[in-house]
C-alpha cells in the first residue's frame, strides 16, 4: 500500500515564478492536509481539503497561494510569483477521516528553494 | 489557542544511553498528543500517540511516551538509543474534533558512536 507520494521532491524557482506542488494522498484517505515548515520552526498548517473542497484554508497566506483537490487526480498547491520568503518544506498529510484523534500520514514533502 | 514547547532544540547522547526528549502543551481542553520523527530529507513518520486511557502510550522502534496532565507534559523516552536513531522529532497536539495539528519546533537527537 503505497504511502503518501509528493512531487517534485526538489524545486528550484527564480523570484516571480510560479510553483505548483503536487500531492496524491493514501489508497483510501479523501482527506488532504498541507503544512509549511519553515527553516528552525516546525510544521504549521495551511489548508484542509477534501475531493473537490476547501474545508479550511485558515493557515494559507490571503495572496499568491491557492490550494485545489479535484475529482480526479492529486491535490496540488499553487504559489504564484514566489518570492524569497516562500523558500520551505511543504508537506502534505492525508487522513482516512478528520478528526483530532485521527492520524494524518505525511508524504516525504517538496523543498521549494526561490533565488 | 494551544501551543507546544520542545524544550531542548537538541540532544547529543552516546549510543545505548538512554535519552528522553521533553514536551510541553497549553490548551485549556482535553487533547491528543503525537510525536512524530523526521529522518533526514524524508517526510515525518508516526512513533506514537496518546488519546485517552493508559498515560504510558508504547509506540515503534522501542519509544514510549508519558501523559502527564498535571504538568501538561507529553515526554519522549528510550531506554537505550541506536545511531539509526538520529533524527529530527516533533511534538504535536490536536484538539477535540479539531485536526489541525500544532507542532512544537522539533529536537534533533544526534546518537554518536
Amino acid at each position: 500500500n503505497a504511502g503518501v507520494m509528493q512531487n517534485p521532491r526538489h524545486l528550484v524557482r527564480r523570484r516571480g515564478q510560479e510553483a505548483r506542488l503536487r500531492c496524491s494522498p493514501m489508497k483510501g484517505h479523501s482527506h488532504v492536509y498541507w503544512y509549511r515548515q519553515l527553516p528552525e520552526e516546525g510544521l504549521k498548517f495551511m489548508v484542509y481539503l477534501q475531493k473537490e473542497n476547501i474545508i479550511d484554508e485558515s493557515g494559507m497566506p490571503k495572496e499568491r497561494f491557492s490550494a485545489e483537490f479535484p475529482k480526479e487526480g492529486p491535490s496540488i498547491l499553487r504559489i504564484q510569483q514566489v518570492v524569497r520568503g516562500d523558500s520551505a518544506a511543504y508537506f502534505c498529510a492525508s487522513s482516512p477521516s478528520a478528526g483530532g484523534a485521527d492520524t494524518q500520514y505525511f508524504g516525504p514533502g517538496t523543498r521549494l528553494t526561490v533565488l | 489557542a494551544q501551543s507546544v514547547t520542545q524544550l531542548d532544540s537538541q540532544v547529543p547522547v552516546f549510543e545505548e544511553a538512554p535519552v528522553e526528549l521533553r514536551c510541553n502543551y497549553s490548551s485549556s481542553v482535553s487533547v491528543y498528543l503525537f510525536w512524530y520523527v523526521q529522518y533526514p530529507n524524508q517526510g515525518l513518520q508516526l512513533l506514537l500517540k496518546y488519546l485517552s486511557g493508559s498515560t504510558l502510550v508504547k509506540g515503534i522502534n522501542g519509544f514510549e511516551a508519558e501523559f502527564n496532565k498535571s504538568q501538561t507534559s507529553f515526554h519522549l523516552r528510550k531506554p537505550s538509543v541506536h545511531i539509526s536513531d538520529t533524527a529530527e522529532y516533533f511534538c504535536a497536539v490536536s484538539r477535540g474534533s479539531n485536526y489541525k495539528l500544532t507542532f512544537g519546533k522539533g529536537t534533533l537527537l544526534t546518537v554518536n558512536p
